[in-house]
């Protein structure tokens, strides 16, 4: 069964600092990856995708993640975090018969000042 | 183009009571799914629809809780005799395919029962 894992609950950086949130996977055949963020009382956002091409893959805000194949892994990151990231993010994959998307149990940034 | 739109935003319901929750999905997408997000917990899959037909609905509860989505209007998440455990937020999402479109999300319905 398709599935994903992110092994932190929470993630904590200073701002100005990189920032790495990670996520691995468990799919049968060429994985379709995304990663979303959740702000506080709010619905959840696209950050990106992989589907197929480059390996890192670039989305809104400034992140970007790196798809590899060989560690079945899917990080989520951005060079320099700002205060304004703290947030829960999550990593989903299409999964089951019907490839509804299947999240990960989230992981929270706090971001520092 | 609106979006996902929920409502309402916030329903307080007292135990026994029945919920009703909308969705509409953003103009040309044909596929809508729930999902469920307890306090600290992450989202959980309930249900997935298109126009007339429920797709897959393997997350949903077994009784009190049903989905629609008619020919015309919103998605209605449906929970009867609502009990404490329900309380939670529920999000709708729509696409307007399967597997690399991902989906767009509303901002929730966040239920609580009282």
């Amino acid at each position: 069964a398709q599935s994903v894992a992110q092994p932190e609950d929470q993630v904590n950086v200073a701002e100005g600092n990189p920032l790495t949130v990670k996520c691995t996977y468990s799919v049968s055949g060429n994985p379709y990856l995304f990663w979303y963020v959740q702000y506080p009382n709010r619905g959840l956002q696209f950050l990106l995708k992989y589907i197929t091409g480059d390996n890192l893959v670039k989305g809104s805000y400034g992140f970007e993640a790196e798809f590899n194949k060989s560690q079945t892994s899917f990080h989520l990151k951005k060079p320099s975090a700002l205060v304004s990231d703290s947030a829960l993010y999550f990593c989903a994959v299409p999964g089951g018969a019907t490839n509804k998307l299947i999240f990960g149990t989230g992981t929270l940034l706090a971001v520092q000042p | 183009n609106a979006g996902v739109m929920q409502n309402p935003r916030h329903l307080v319901r007292r135990r026994g009571q029945e919920a009703r929750l909308r969705c509409s999905p953003m103009k040309g997408h044909s596929h809508v799914y729930w999902y469920r997000q307890l306090p600290e917990e992450g989202l959980k899959f309930m249900v997935y629809l298109q126009k007339e037909n429920i797709i897959d609905e393997s997350g949903m509860p077994k009784e009190r809780f049903s989905a629609e989505f008619p020919k015309e209007g919103p998605s209605i998440l449906r929970i009867q005799q609502v009990v404490r455990g329900d309380s939670a937020a529920y999000f709708c999402a729509s696409s307007p395919g399967v597997g690399g479109y991902g989906y767009t999300f509303g901002s929730g319905t966040r239920l609580t029962v009282v």
